[in-house]
């Protein structure tokens, strides 16, 4: 079965620092997502990306974000310059179509530590 | 605007007894709702999903949730809990404005089965 997956499954990085985390969608897939979590709270919402341009984003998803898709199959989330509180688990998720309803396939996460 | 509220954080159960989480929802539009089951170090996996259709849902390993729009609630059961249930659940809500509309998600709820 089609399964989302992201690399790497941990990332250590310090504050200040520029990381990327990687996401391979479905492959017939055409929406792609970014949400995190926080450790002891909710799974938020970050960003949408449909047609090679973002679709919506959230008040998280502030300047220092940006996301990609660099070829036909990667999609990625880059964070310039990390902070403390940017330490979450982070998911990438995807959906076959705009359609509604539809279902969202998630990645097992990638643990991102910022010390 | 849209919400979701778990009202258990941690629900405790013996192998072979019912499983009861609770979810309330909030949404300005007709609602779909959806329940996530993530077990240790993997994704996020969909359980099952309302969509206006019928009101009793049933998903993967014996779930089924039930949507009642007068209690705004949308509760996940299951009639005999087997070990390999223990993981956290999520209760989710999303809304039909557009097809890429994001996941809102509830706090989540540990289950633990006791052998």
């Amino acid at each position: 079965e089609p399964e989302v997956t992201q690399t790497p499954s941990h990332q250590v990085t310090q504050m200040g620092q520029e990381v990327i985390l990687r996401c391979v969608p479905i492959s017939n897939h055409l929406y792609f997502y970014w949400y995190r979590q926080i450790l002891g709270q909710k799974v938020e919402f970050l960003v949408s990306f449909y047609n090679n341009e973002i679709s919506e984003k959230s008040e998280i998803f502030d300047d220092q974000f940006s996301v990609e898709r660099p070829d036909g199959s990667n999609f990625t989330l880059k964070i310039r310059s990390t902070k403390l509180e940017d330490s979450a688990m982070y998911f990438c998720a995807s959906s076959v179509s705009g359609g509604f309803p539809y279902e969202q396939y998630f990645g097992p996460g990638t643990r991102l530590t910022v010390t | 605007a849209q919400s979701v509220t778990q009202l258990d954080s941690h629900v405790s159960v013996s192998e072979g007894t019912p499983v009861l989480l609770r979810c309330n929802y909030s949404s300005s539009y007709s609602p779909s709702l959806f329940w996530y089951v993530q077990h240790p170090n993997k994704g996020l996996q969909l359980l099952l999903k309302y969509t206006s259709a019928a009101t009793l849902v049933k998903g993967i390993n014996g779930f089924e949730a039930e949507f009642k729009k007068s209690e705004t609630s949308f509760h996940l059961t299951k009639p005999s809990a087997h070990m390999s249930d223990a993981a956290e659940y999520f209760c989710v809500v999303s809304s039909p404005v557009s097809g890429n509309t994001p996941l809102v998600f509830g706090k989540g709820t540990r289950l633990s089965v006791i052998a």
